[in-house]
């Protein structure tokens, strides 16, 4: 099965900061990789899909990038509402569907 | 727009069964994959199990295969997921949610989630 690795685990940061969270895939999925985003108390959120493609209605400080096993999800300038933890999930081959560990974006 | 909305959740002992729905709306919902993907308390997401638009292909996460069944009724737009021989380890939020892809694709992600019911397995 392919395992998903986030890093980091929690990251403390200021508003308006660059904000960098990476998921690392256990072999390549070439660009099957997603990110959500889960505000507390909260259903997950879709962010980006197919690594790189911002879902219509989600703002352009989100970014998606990578290919293979390396990807990264880059908020450009933190706001408030961004705090909140972030999953990557791949479906790449097989029916079945894997999440990273999570990253907790939390304020500084 | 689309609507995914939980039921069923509650309290059980550990050893007895469970049935989760999920209503869904704002979508043909007999041109989607759906999945259960749960979340235990503090921890991160889990997936569960899948079912294919027409309901010809399942799957399931390995944590509950043998136990779990996931099932369909597209006369009433509704999900479910069937829980037996529950453990106190199956204690989370189990989130209804959509696949991507309209039929005859499977989907590789969620676009669409409920906002979950809470199943707690205790004594």
């Amino acid at each position: 099965d392919i395992q998903l690795t986030q890093s980091p685990s929690s990251l403390s940061a200021s508003v308006g900061d660059r904000v960098t969270i990476t998921c690392r895939a256990s072999q390549s999925i070439i660009f099957y990789l997603n990110w959500y985003q889960q505000r507390p108390g909260k259903a997950p959120n879709l962010l980006i899909s197919a690594a790189s493609s911002l879902q219509s209605g989600v703002p352009s400080r989100f970014s998606g990038s990578g290919s293979g096993t390396n990807f990264t999800l880059t908020i450009s300038s933190l706001q408030p509402e961004d705090f909140a933890t972030y999953y990557c999930q791949q479906n790449y081959n097989s029916l079945t569907w894997t999440f990273g560990q999570g990253t907790k974006v939390e304020i500084k | 727009q689309v609507q995914l909305v939980e039921s069923g959740g509650g309290v059980v002992q550990p050893g007895r069964s469970l049935r989760l729905s999920c209503a869904a709306s704002g979508f043909t919902f007999s041109k989607y994959g759906m999945h259960w993907v749960r979340q235990a308390p503090g921890k991160g997401l889990e997936w569960v199990a899948f079912i294919r638009y027409d309901g010809s292909n399942k799957s399931y996460g390995d944590s509950v295969k043998g136990r779990f069944t996931i099932s369909r009724d597209t006369s009433k737009n509704t999900l479910y997921l069937q829980m037996n021989s529950l453990r106190a380890e199956d204690t989370a939020v189990y989130y209804c949610a959509k696949g991507n892809a309209p039929a005859p694709l499977t989907g590789r992600y969620f676009d669409y989630w409920g906002q979950g019911t809470l199943v707690t397995v205790s004594s």
